[in-house]
């Protein structure tokens, strides 16, 4: 049991790239998040999915593009990449979305870009 | 507006002495709080929740909370630190208008440091 995983680790990119972050989670969750952590703000949310096949904007949206085409699955895109969306992003699932199923977290992908 | 502070940016103690991280939240209703923990360079670990019942909450690692709904608080506290203590720690509120989507509001984080 693996819980959640993220690829890759580590990424750059220049300024006008695209990537896609993926995460994977083998616990059969019905919910799934991505976050981005930047110094002294916490985590803010970015997307999230409450089943596959559904996806909803959350905090910090813009910039951003998912998609959960399969329910063990959440994928995070960056269409054009921006300085300021060099951060540290973490995907997490929940179970269900009431109390009192907590978040699990991936370890993180560390993203710059320059 | 729901939110959740931590106070202190950074808390420092000596090992084998007691340890609190603050946590105070703004909500509506009642609170679903969480206590998470970051170690470097790795993700958010869960350490505790508070759901309903028993103000004082123990949890992962010794750790224990105490929910406090008149001083609307969920200080995080340790009869006795570790040096492996050190690390980041994550105070979260349940998103209550958003309960159907399990939404968590976290707090900035305190680094705790414990010395030898």
């Amino acid at each position: 049991n693996a819980g959640v995983t993220q690829t890759p680790k580590f990424r750059v990119l220049k300024t006008g790239q695209s990537m896609t972050l993926l995460c994977a989670q083998d616990m059969n969750h019905e919910y799934m998040y991505w976050y981005r952590q930047d110094p002294g703000m916490g985590l803010r949310l970015i997307h999230y999915s409450v089943g596959e096949g559904t996806t909803a904007k959350g905090e910090v949206p813009d910039g951003y593009n998912v998609s959960r085409l399969k329910k063990q699955n959440f994928l995070l895109g960056l269409e054009s990449a921006a300085p300021s969306q060099t951060s540290v992003y973490f995907c997490a699932s929940s179970l269900l979305a009431g109390a009192p199923y907590e978040q699990y977290f991936g370890p993180g992908t560390r993203l710059t870009v320059t | 507006a729901q939110s959740v502070a931590q106070p202190e940016d950074q808390v420092n103690v000596a090992e084998g002495n007691p340890l609190t991280v603050k946590c105070t939240y703004s909500v509506s209703g009642n609170p679903y709080l969480f206590w998470y923990v970051q170690y470097p360079n790795r993700g958010l670990q869960f350490l505790l929740k508070y759901i309903t019942g028993d103000n004082l909450v123990k949890g992962s690692y010794g750790f224990e909370a105490e929910f406090n709904k008149s001083q609307t608080s969920f200080h995080l506290k340790k009869p006795s630190a570790l040096v492996s203590d050190s690390a980041l720690y994550f105070c979260a509120v349940r998103d209550i208008w958003s309960s159907n989507t399990g939404k968590l509001i976290f707090g900035q984080g305190t680094t705790l440091q414990v010395k030898p």
